[in-house]
């Protein structure tokens, strides 16, 4: 079993809607979660970040936590072709390594 | 934002050869560098972590002997893939953190391909 879980998608939404992107965990250990998204050919950025079970909201962005399940998400709103890019969650250990999941291929359709 | 980056962003080599693919962080002192490796359609998994002036430690299964890592200042680190091989084709990208920051910042990536 992964230590994370993430569905590759492909994922793709009319302009506008909702998205909402889903990891799940296994190590009880992990204190970070975060949430970073990829372009083709390019190396990832950091979205949003959380360490303690709640929302997170920044901007049309809100990233979700629930310790007690082992689950996070990411909620776009409004969402925009831009937004069009694999996102990958990860996870930090005490140790500072990341675990990232497969990433979900998220497509915006104009 | 802190800003690292990797050269080059493309190499072809041969098999056999050696390739060297450098990290830098630009505007901060990166006391730890992460190198990750990143094949089609997968996730990126850690390869090994360099902490300035000391050695990598590589992650199970890496072979040190072959990915050889170099961290000799706080603002460079350079991976180098020896002996390369057909299946070492992929997409290495490092990442950069400070001293008193949780945040590792990651550069764009260098896709090797060996022919």
């Amino acid at each position: 079993q992964k230590e994370v879980e993430q569905d590759p998608g492909p994922l793709s939404v009319p302009e506008g809607a909702i998205v909402s992107l889903n990891c799940t965990y296994s190590n009880s250990a992990f204190q970070y979660f975060m949430w970073y998204r990829q372009y083709s050919r390019k190396g990832p950025e950091l979205l949003m970040y959380t360490y303690s079970s709640g929302n997170k909201e920044d901007g049309r962005f809100t990233a979700q936590v629930d310790k007690s399940s082992k689950y996070i998400s990411l909620f776009i709103r409004d969402s925009q072709p831009s937004d069009s890019a694999t996102y990958l969650c990860a996870m930090r250990s005490p140790n500072e390594k990341l675990t990232f999941g497969t990433g979900t291929r998220l497509t915006i359709i104009p | 934002g802190a800003v690292v980056s990797q050269h080059p962003s493309w190499v072809i080599c041969k098999s056999g050869t050696s390739v060297k693919i450098e990290c830098r962080s630009l505007d901060f002192q990166a006391t730890t560098m992460f190198w990750y490796r990143q094949f089609p359609k997968q996730s990126l998994m850690l390869m090994a972590t360099s902490n300035e002036g000391s050695k990598a430690t590589y992650e199970q299964g890496v072979e040190k002997d072959k990915f050889l890592i170099n961290h000799a200042s706080l603002t460079l680190s350079t991976l180098t893939v020896t002996s390369a091989h057909p299946e070492d084709s992929s997409f290495y990208i490092c990442s950069a953190k400070g001293l008193v920051s949780y945040e590792q910042y990651f550069g764009p990536g260098t896709r090797l391909t060996v022919t």
